[in-house]
């Protein structure tokens, strides 16, 4: 079985563009997080989408957001770019979501230049 | 919500020798736990997990025990490997409404074995 794909695996960017990254998930996940993880701040949770509804939400601002498509891929976006938006960003799959385990893919490494 | 503290920060260990991580959490309505370990330009991997019912469990060389009453879980890692070195993190989840938990990370615990 596939595992969580993610891509791409490397980005660079300007302040004020905007960038969107995309998770394939484990054939059969309905449920797909999203996690920032920086040296500073650990890992740190986006959102989580089951179903194509989003159904958990972090606490980062408005920049950031997503979609999950029909065949439970899912993609996010974030607008305006800053510095400090530079990170890993993790896709992670999970068969119904809440206590299942969460598989993670290798993430996208952003950087805003 | 929840927050999860995580120690040590960095741990060096003689192969073959034990290591021991150790997290506290806030949260008393936590109920799920689970180990990640993550190696170099890689995302983060399940090692093993428990849940609130349960005080130890176990996976060979890898175990992990849970107080509830204290609120905090231990990983414990026996007979270390020279692949055992990674950044591991501790995790918990706050019930709230069917599938709207979220996993909140500890800080991570930097393990170096030395051959």
């Amino acid at each position: 079985k596939a595992g969580v794909t993610q891509t791409p695996r490397y980005l660079i960017k300007t302040r004020g563009q905007q960038v969107t990254l995309s998770c394939s998930p484990i054939s059969g996940h309905r449920s797909v997080s999203w996690y920032q993880q920086t040296p500073g701040q650990g890992l740190q949770f986006l959102f989580e989408y089951f179903s194509e509804t989003q159904r958990n939400k972090g606490n980062f601002p408005g920049r950031f957001s997503g979609r999950q498509f029909s065949n439970s891929r899912s993609e996010m976006n974030v607008s305006t770019l800053e510095l400090g938006d530079s990170a890993l960003y993790l896709c992670a799959s999970s068969g119904q979501g809440g206590n299942s385990p969460l598989h993670f893919g290798n993430g996208t490494r952003l950087t805003v230049t | 919500g929840e927050n999860v503290e995580q120690h040590p920060s960095t741990l060096s260990v003689q192969e073959g020798d034990s290591a021991v991580i150790k997290c506290t959490y806030s949260d008393s309505a936590s109920n799920y736990f689970p180990w990640y370990k993550q190696e170099l330009g890689k995302g983060p991997q399940l090692i093993i997990d428990i849940r609130s019912n349960v005080g130890e469990k176990k996976d060979q060389r890898i175990a992990v025990t849970l107080n509830k009453t204290a609120k905090h879980f231990s990983l414990h890692i026996t007979e270390t490997q020279p692949e055992d070195s990674a950044v591991y993190f501790c995790a918990a989840t706050t019930p709230r409404n069917f599938g709207n938990e979220k996993l909140t990370f500890g800080t991570g615990t930097r393990l170096t074995i030395i051959p």
